[in-house]
């Protein structure tokens, strides 16, 4: 089982509707979940990030964490074609080790 | 302005040499990283140090050579016995363990 698993897409939604991005990790152990948004030929930046589980809404975005499901999703709200991007879930790496570990990623399309 | 810079933005290396990418961060973070990625992938951990004069493997580290004689400084150097070396670099910093990491604009390396 990978350590990080995405969905890779294309996730086509219409613009103005709501975009849900998952991702489930393995280490039961994992404490730090973010989200980061990568253009084509950028570096990634971060959207969220979340520790607890539940929601966490920052402005149009949503992170939402299940720890006991082992799985973090991000929903975007009134989704803009600007949001077309690749979404990475990174979960910080535990047994002492530093670093986060990606997922591979899921293309998102928003369709005017 | 406060950030991580990359240079240069992209280098090309003939095969059996060696070639040096700068990372520079006045975020004062303490904690800093090298990730590679390929096409279609997420992003693999090289290189990390959580303080000066100290550094630590990450998931793919053969190949490649790392110094943090400076907070401020991760320079990473990619060596002929790296058999694969075309990919995107990106250098991270974060103030410690579980805090979110943010990105330089990445070096895109091509091997000519």
């Amino acid at each position: 089982q990978k350590e990080v698993e995405q969905n890779s897409g294309p996730l086509s939604v219409p613009e103005g509707a709501i975009a849900s991005l998952n991702c489930t990790y393995s280490d039961r152990g994992s404490q730090s979940f973010f989200w980061y948004r990568q253009y084509s030929g950028k570096s990634p930046e971060l959207i969220m990030f979340i520790y607890s589980n539940g929601d966490k809404e920052d402005g149009r975005f949503t992170a939402q964490l299940n720890k006991a499901s082992q799985y973090v999703s991000l929903l975007i709200r009134d989704s803009q074609p600007s949001d077309s991007a690749t979404y990475l879930c990174a979960v910080n790496k535990g047994g002492g080790a530093d670093g986060l570990t990606f997922g591979k990623g899921t293309h998102l399309i928003i369709q005017p | 302005d406060g950030g991580i810079t990359q240079s240069p933005k992209y280098l090309f290396r003939k095969e059996g040499q060696n070639v040096t990418l700068s990372c520079e961060q006045n975020l004062n973070h303490d904690a800093m990283y090298w990730y590679r990625q390929d096409p279609g992938q997420g992003l693999r951990l090289i290189y990390y140090s959580q303080i000066v004069n100290d550094f630590q493997k990450g998931d793919i580290a053969e190949g490649y050579s790392v110094s943090r004689e400076k907070k401020e400084s991760f320079p990473l150097t990619v060596t002929s016995a790296q058999k694969n070396p075309t990919a995107f670099y990106l250098c991270a910093s974060r103030f410690s363990i579980g805090t979110e990491a943010f990105f330089g604009q990445g070096t895109r390396l091509t091997v000519v």
